[in-house]
């Protein structure tokens, strides 16, 4: 079975400063992995998507991914955090489910991330 | 256009009610999903409904019984329900296409059971 490990429960930032969340999987085969955020109360958002390709993938709001088979990790970068982006994060790793359709997602436990002004 | 629809944004009721929380999508997604989130908590699979039809039960109690009458829509219909049971409920939707596939969520209904 699939499983994702954010390791930090609460990351806090000064704004304009760089962003790294950590993200682990454990999956026998190609993961699929996701990055979605979260603001109180709200739905979740989705920022970006690993399929295949290129390991480095881009997403909205100035969000970039890294992903490294050799270290089972998919870890969320932004150069220079803004205020806004105070939220909740969450990785995920998506399994299809063949035998009736749709897909399953795991979810990591989440990242708190607090932005200091 | 990735909008997921759900009514109504807050839901109160007792323990005796029956009520029904509903989902919406214009995207053309054949695969939809009813998670419940715990403050605090990441959402947790609850039903997957592809081409309509219940693809995945993640051993939810009866309480809680889902429907989809056509590819479009999503219920949730709720009867006798617990004060434990109060959480988010979010809405998801998906193309359904295995390699490619990525889920789109709703606001969700925030429900209190008293």
């Amino acid at each position: 079975a699939q499983s994702v490990t954010q390791p930090d429960i609460h990351i806090t930032v000064s704004e304009g400063a760089s962003l790294e969340l950590r993200c682990n999987y454990s999956y026998g085969a190609t993961p699929y992995l996701f990055w979605y955020v979260q603001s109180p109360g709200q739905g979740l958002q989705l920022l970006l998507k690993y399929f295949s390709g290129d390991t480095l993938v881009q997403g909205i709001k100035g969000f970039e991914a890294e992903f490294k088979r050799s270290q089972s990790s998919f870890n969320l970068r932004k150069p220079s955090v803004h205020w806004s982006d105070a939220a909740e994060y969450f990785c995920a790793v998506g399994v299809y489910f063949r035998a009736g359709g749709g897909n399953k997602l795991t979810f990591g436990t989440g990242t708190q991330l607090k932005v200091e002004l | 256009d990735t909008e997921v629809t759900q009514t109504p944004k807050h839901l109160v009721m007792g323990m005796t009610n029956k009520k029904s929380l509903k989902c919406e999508q214009h995207m053309g997604h054949r695969a939809m999903y009813w998670y419940k989130q715990k403050a605090k908590k990441p959402p947790e699979l609850m039903f997957v409904y592809s081409y309509e039809k219940l693809s995945i039960n993640e051993s939810v109690p009866s309480r809680f019984s889902p429907e989809c009458p056509n590819s479009s829509l999503l219920n949730l219909h709720l009867h006798a329900l617990q004060p434990e049971d109060s959480a988010l409920y979010l809405c998801a939707s998906s193309q359904d296409s295995e390699g490619q596939d990525t889920q789109y969520f709703g606001p969700g209904t925030r429900l209190t059971v008293l």
